[in-house]
């Protein structure tokens, strides 16, 4: 079975700011891992995923997170944060050949004038 | 207009009342899902469906029944609500030639209290 750990729900941060929103998962088999956004009164949408190759991808707005297989992490890095990345972000995992896709409880990210 | 589209947007009801929840999605994915989030708990899968004659049980599915009436509609209901299960609820859709590397396209969101 797999599971995902979201270590911090909420983070607190000033614009131009770095941040960093913490995800470890686990598994006995090999994953894809997923983080989503979720900006308020909105469904999820994904923001950046890992499937295999470089362990560092990369979003369109700025959004990095980086796969660390020994650490079993997907940590989700931005260098200067902006007022309108107030959200909250889901790490999510999938275990290869299966339906399922396992979220975290959610880290709020708020950003600060 | 939403590619996903969930209704209705809000709901109260009262404790033992029947509720369904309608989505239906333009994007001819063949993966339908339905989702519940709580506060500090993320998204838990409820039930999800591979096709019209697919439907399978998720991790959280006592008290909740689906129906898929075609490739397009996948419905939640709650044949008697009860107050725990006032919650967010998430349609979510996915295309069968990702399999499971592939995103998921969620609604907006069935906002659901149960008095």
């Amino acid at each position: 079975a797999q599971s995902v750990t979201q270590l911090d729900s909420q983070v607190p941060v000033f614009e131009e700011a770095p941040v960093e929103l913490r995800c470890n998962y686990s598994s006995s088999v090999s994953v894809y891992l997923f983080w989503y956004v979720q900006y308020p009164n909105q469904g999820l949408q994904l923001l950046l995923k890992y499937l295999s190759g470089s362990t560092l991808v990369e979003s369109i707005n700025g959004f990095e997170a980086e796969f660390n297989k020994s650490q079993t992490s997907f940590h989700l890095r931005k260098p200067s944060v902006h007022i309108s990345d107030t959200a909250e972000y889901f790490c999510a995992v999938s275990a290869l050949g299966t339906y399922k896709y396992i979220f975290g409880t959610g880290t709020r990210l708020k950003v600060l004038a | 207009d939403a590619d996903v589209t969930q209704t209705p947007r809000n709901r109260i009801t009262k404790t033992g009342k029947r509720i369904m929840l309608e989505c239906s999605q333009t994007k001819g994915h063949d993966r339908m899902y339905w989702y519940r989030q709580d506060p500090g708990l993320g998204l838990r899968l409820i039930y999800y469906s591979f096709d019209v004659k697919d439907i399978n049980k998720g991790e959280i599915s006592d008290g909740y029944s689906v129906s898929r009436q075609a490739q397009a509609k996948f419905s939640l209901s709650l044949e008697s609500a009860i107050p725990n299960q006032t919650a967010l609820y998430f349609c979510a859709t996915s295309a069968h030639r990702d399999t499971n590397t592939g995103e998921l396209f969620f609604g907006e969101g069935s906002r659901l209290t149960v008095l």
